[in-house]
């Protein structure tokens, strides 16, 4: 079946650093979506993607359809302690739900 | 917009008892979806539901796992008898119209369930 992989699995940054994550899926979407969940709480929605090729944008967070269909990247510039926390990516599964990948475990040291 | 609500936020309970999880989708969404989340598996989806009806209910890990949906504002999710081994993070999401265009999942804040 349809498979997700983060990478990576966590990482430790600076502060002020910028920070890169990447989701590759074993078959082509249409859609990616970029969540971030918080200690003690769901996962709230970041960027969705729709087109391949796209560059989304929300504040200090940047996200790309790769070209191929296959993959997705999310970038975080200037990175600051309240980033920490876990991105998950996910791309659907058939018409009507959505698989997500493992994610990635951020933590900022001030 | 309040989003989606569940309730409770922390259930604790012994094993044997029955556990029920509520949950609020966001108004004029079609799909409500239940999932489970622990550090072993992930976010699993267990099922959902389309316009109040079960879609899939494949992800059910057992019987003693059952899912309502009785109207378009309301959903709960029933353990029944609990085991230890039930004890994750619950969340329900909701969505439009599936996985199309402009139609992601929005989460819960989850049920933290502990089973002893």
């Amino acid at each position: 079946g349809q498979q997700l992989n983060q990478s990576p699995q966590s990482m430790f940054i600076q502060e002020g650093e910028d920070v890169s994550m990447n989701c590759t899926s074993s078959s082509i979407f249409n859609t990616w979506l970029w969540y971030k969940q918080d200690p003690g709480e769901g996962p709230v929605l970041l960027i969705a993607l729709y087109k391949a090729g796209e560059l989304t944008s929300n504040g200090r967070l940047t996200a790309q359809f790769g070209i191929t269909r296959k993959d997705s990247f999310l970038n975080i510039s200037a990175s600051i302690p309240s980033d920490v926390g876990i991105y998950f990516c996910a791309g659907p599964s058939g018409t009507y739900k959505y698989i997500f990948g493992t994610g990635t475990r951020l933590k900022v040291l001030a | 917009d309040a989003g989606v609500i569940q309730s409770p936020r922390h259930e604790v309970t012994e094993m044997g008892q029955e556990v029920t999880l509520r949950c609020k989708p966001i108004s004029g969404h079609d799909y409500l979806f239940w999932y489970r989340q622990t550090m072993m598996r992930g976010l699993e989806l267990l099922i959902y539901f389309n316009n109040n009806v079960p879609i899939d209910d494949s992800g059910m890990p057992e019987d003693r796992f059952s899912a309502k949906m009785p109207n378009a504002s309301f959903s709960n999710l029933k353990i029944q008898p609990s085991e230890p081994r039930d004890s994750a993070v619950y969340f329900c999401a909701s969505s439009l119209w599936g996985t199309g265009r402009n139609s992601p999942l929005h989460f819960g804040n989850g049920t933290r369930l502990t089973v002893t």
